[in-house]
């Protein structure tokens, strides 16, 4: 069954703190790998990801995909409160062109 | 542009109604899909469309209808809504036929089912 599993489920961090978001996935036929930002409403794109070894970065987030051990994290430095929301990971698969999630991760970031 | 537009954004239903959710996208995006989403459960694919036409299932298809008459809509209907139909759904294009590129969100549409 593909399956696509973030951790940790929650984390609370203080301002300024740096935090790792983990994404591992077991799919069959494996072509990218997405990450979203989903405050209150819709999901907003944050990276894809289809390489492994070759970090992108956006300002304070950054991602890398590891497709070896079938893994991605999202690193968030120098957090700040405008960080808090839930943060999920999906995976395409080729041939049957569906996007699996993972349950996502519920960063709060306290002033 | 005005992206992906959903309607409605609220709806309630008594169990065993039937309604359609609309959306729509100006993108010219060939694929389109429909999610919702539970607490705690993320996004869970209910169809999807890889261009007018041609529909597929999800994850979660069960209870739901789609149709592609055209590039720009993707309408969901319940057939005969039940309470466990409760929840946020979402529709999502992107870009060529697949769903490997950046997915485009719908505002989405909270339904509850009494």
């Amino acid at each position: 069954e593909d399956k696509v599993v973030q951790s940790p489920l929650s984390l609370v961090v203080h301002e300024g703190d740096t935090v790792t978001l983990n994404c591992s996935y077991e799919v069959t036929n494996f072509r990218s790998l997405l990450w979203y930002k989903q405050e209150k409403k819709a999901p907003t794109f944050l990276f894809m990801l289809t390489s492994s070894g070759i970090e992108k970065k956006s300002g304070r987030l950054s991602s890398i995909l590891d497709k070896k051990e079938l893994f991605s994290i999202l690193n968030i430095t120098a957090t700040q409160t405008g960080d808090s929301a839930v943060y999920l990971c999906a995976v395409s698969q080729g041939g049957s062109e569906k996007l699996v999630f993972g349950k996502g991760t519920k960063l709060t970031v306290n002033p | 542009n005005a992206g992906v537009t959903q309607t409605p954004k609220f709806q309630v239903l008594k169990t065993g109604q039937s309604m359609t959710l609309q959306c729509a996208q100006d993108m010219n995006h060939e694929y389109m899909s429909w999610y919702r989403q539970d607490p705690g459960m993320g996004l869970r694919l209910i169809h999807y469309s890889v261009g007018a036409g041609i529909t597929d299932q999800g994850e979660v298809p069960n209870g739901y209808n789609v149709s592609r008459s055209t590039t720009e809509d993707f309408p969901l209907r319940l057939l005969s809504a039940a309470p466990s139909q409760t929840s946020v759904y979402f529709c999502a294009s992107s870009q060529g036929y697949t769903a490997y590129n950046e997915q485009f969100f719908g505002p989405g549409t909270r339904l509850t089912v009494l």
